[in-house]
C-alpha cells in the first residue's frame, strides 16, 4: 500500500515568503505528526494530531508555524514570513494511534535563500 | 522532559565486524516506549523497532539485536557482520503514554567500510 506522501520533495524560496507543506498519511492511520529536522541534526518535534482531538502544538518554534488538518486526512503546515533558520527538511509521519510505530514520508527540504 | 543521548556521533567499521550503537534515555514516567530508526544516504527514516518499558527481554531480528536495560535506562542496537548496506544514520527516539511526539537522539552515522 501506499506511504506517507509529502509535496514538495524540495521548496526554495526567499527570505520573508509563507509556504505551505502537504501530507498525505497512510491511510486509516489517525494520528498524524510534522517534525523539522535540520542539517546534521535529530529530529524536532512540532505538531501532533490524532483524529478529532485538540492537536499538540508544544513543539511549534513560533506563531510563525501553523499547521492544520481535515479530519483523519492531509494535513498542511504553513511557514509564514520565512527566515533562513527555517531551512531544513519537515518531515511527516503517521500512525495506526497513539504509541504505534510512526512511518514517515521522505520529507520536504526548504531552502530559504 | 524526556531526553535521549546517543554518545557517539560517527562510526566507522569494515564489513563484517560486529557494531553496537548506544542509546541512553531519561524520563520520570514509569510507562514509555523506546524505538530505533534508520536513516540511509536516501533520507527516509525507516523504522526499526519498539519497545516498551515492561518488556526487557531482548530481541534478535537477523543480524539485529537490541539490548534493552532499565537499570542502566539504555537500549543499545547491535549489528552482526555487518555488511555496506547497513551504512546510515541510526536514531534512538523515546515516547511516553500521554505525549505522543517521539523525542529523537541526536543520531549515529554508521559507516561500513569494504
Amino acid at each position: 500500500g501506499a506511504g506517507v506522501s509529502q509535496s514538495p520533495s524540495n521548496k526554495v524560496t526567499e527570505k520573508g515568503k509563507d509556504v505551505e507543506l502537504r501530507c498525505d498519511p497512510i491511510s486509516g492511520h489517525t494520528a498524524l505528526y510534522w517534525y523539522r529536522q535540520r542539517l546534521g541534526q535529530g529530529l524536532e518535534f512540532l505538531i501532533y494530531f490524532q483524529g478529532n482531538s485538540a492537536p499538540d502544538k508544544s513543539g511549534l518554534p513560533s506563531d510563525r508555524f501553523s499547521a492544520e488538518r481535515t479530519g483523519e486526512s492531509v494535513s498542511t503546515l504553513t511557514i509564514q514570513r520565512t527566515q533562513q533558520e527555517d531551512s531544513a527538511v519537515y518531515l511527516c509521519a503517521s500512525s495506526l494511534s497513539r504509541n504505534q510505530p510512526q512511518h514517515f514520508g521522505d520529507g520536504t527540504r526548504l531552502s530559504i535563500l | 522532559a524526556q531526553k535521549v543521548t546517543q554518545a557517539q556521533t560517527e562510526i566507522s567499521v569494515v564489513e563484517k565486524e560486529d557494531v553496537t550503537l548506544d542509546c541512553v534515555y531519561e524520563t520520570r514516567d514509569t510507562t514509555y516506549y523506546l524505538f530505533w530508526y534508520k536513516q540511509p544516504p536516501s533520507g527516509e527514516l525507516v523504522f526499526l523497532i519498539r519497545r516498551n518499558s515492561f518488556d526487557e527481554q531482548n530481541e534478535i531480528s537477523g543480524r539485529y539485536s537490541w539490548n534493552f536495560q532499565k537499570s542502566t535506562s539504555s537500549f543499545n542496537f547491535t549489528i552482526t557482520a555487518s555488511q555496506v548496506v547497513d551504512s546510515a544514520v541510526y536514531f534512538c527516539a523515546l515516547s511516553v503514554v500521554g505525549a505522543q511526539k517521539l523525542v529523537f537522539g541526536q543520531g549515529t552515522r554508521l559507516t561500513i567500510n569494504p
